[in-house]
């Protein structure tokens, strides 16, 4: 068990809707990370934060947002869902986000967009 | 940029053969190279880490900055180290270079 909690574990949901995924990083951990994991894809860097704000934006879309709050725990909002944005979301931590954190990944959320 | 190459998608080894997993980059500081393992598609659990220089389920991997090369051995797999393999590199400039950027993994299955 890493200590980073991710819900939910699976989700399915229709194209046009909006989902949100939610993620509690190890305690004492400031800084969380969003990936996404698609067979064609690989793994991608969505976005990071830390102590509340916004510091690295990967290949997340504009459909995407995402944001952590005071208590540290962080949620991923995807909205006007396609088909292609089926995949493992994870989520990660670190405790500053800086070199020679280690960064410890949750279990993930299974999206299927029907 | 930042990028991690892992030229082979599939590595299949009978157990007790040697193994090894390759991974080079591409990044004009000084990076910081992972390897991470995943099974069945769970989470990503930390394999190896170079500035730890630390043995893990046996594997190794040595950093080769002449070569920008990272590859993870084990000179005898057993069937349980079949899964994903992925190599990630995080940079040492700050901001966006603090992300962990992955290569597409390597499926390694290690048959009896």
């Amino acid at each position: 068990d890493s200590g980073v909690t991710q819900t939910p574990k699976h989700l399915i949901t229709a194209t046009g809707q909006r989902v949100t995924l939610r993620c509690s990083p190890r305690s004492g951990d400031l800084s969380v990370y969003w990936y996404q994991q698609s067979l064609d894809q690989g793994l991608q860097f969505l976005i990071q934060y830390y102590n509340g704000e916004e510091r690295a934006k990967g290949n997340i879309l504009e459909r995407f947002s995402a944001q952590q709050f005071p208590d540290l725990h962080s949620e991923l909002n995807l909205s006007s869902l396609e088909l292609g944005d089926s995949a493992l979301y994870f989520c990660a931590s670190s405790p500053t986000g800086g070199p020679g954190n280690t960064i410890y990944f949750g279990e993930g959320s299974w999206l299927t967009v029907v | 940029a930042q990028r991690v190459t892992q030229p082979e998608k599939l590595l299949s080894v009978f157990k007790g053969a040697p193994v090894e997993l390759k991974c080079n980059y591409s990044y004009s500081g000084s990076p910081e190279l992972f390897w991470y393992v995943q099974y069945s598609r769970q989470r990503l659990q930390l394999l190896l880490r170079h500035i730890s220089r630390e043995s893990i389920k046996g594997f190794t991997a040595d950093l080769n900055k002449g070569e920008t090369s990272f590859h993870l051995k084990k000179p005898f797999a057993q069937e349980e180290d079949s899964a994903m393999y992925y190599c990630a590199l995080r940079g040492d400039s700050g901001g966006s270079n603090y992300k962990l950027t992955f290569g597409k993994g390597t499926l390694l299955t290690v048959n009896p």
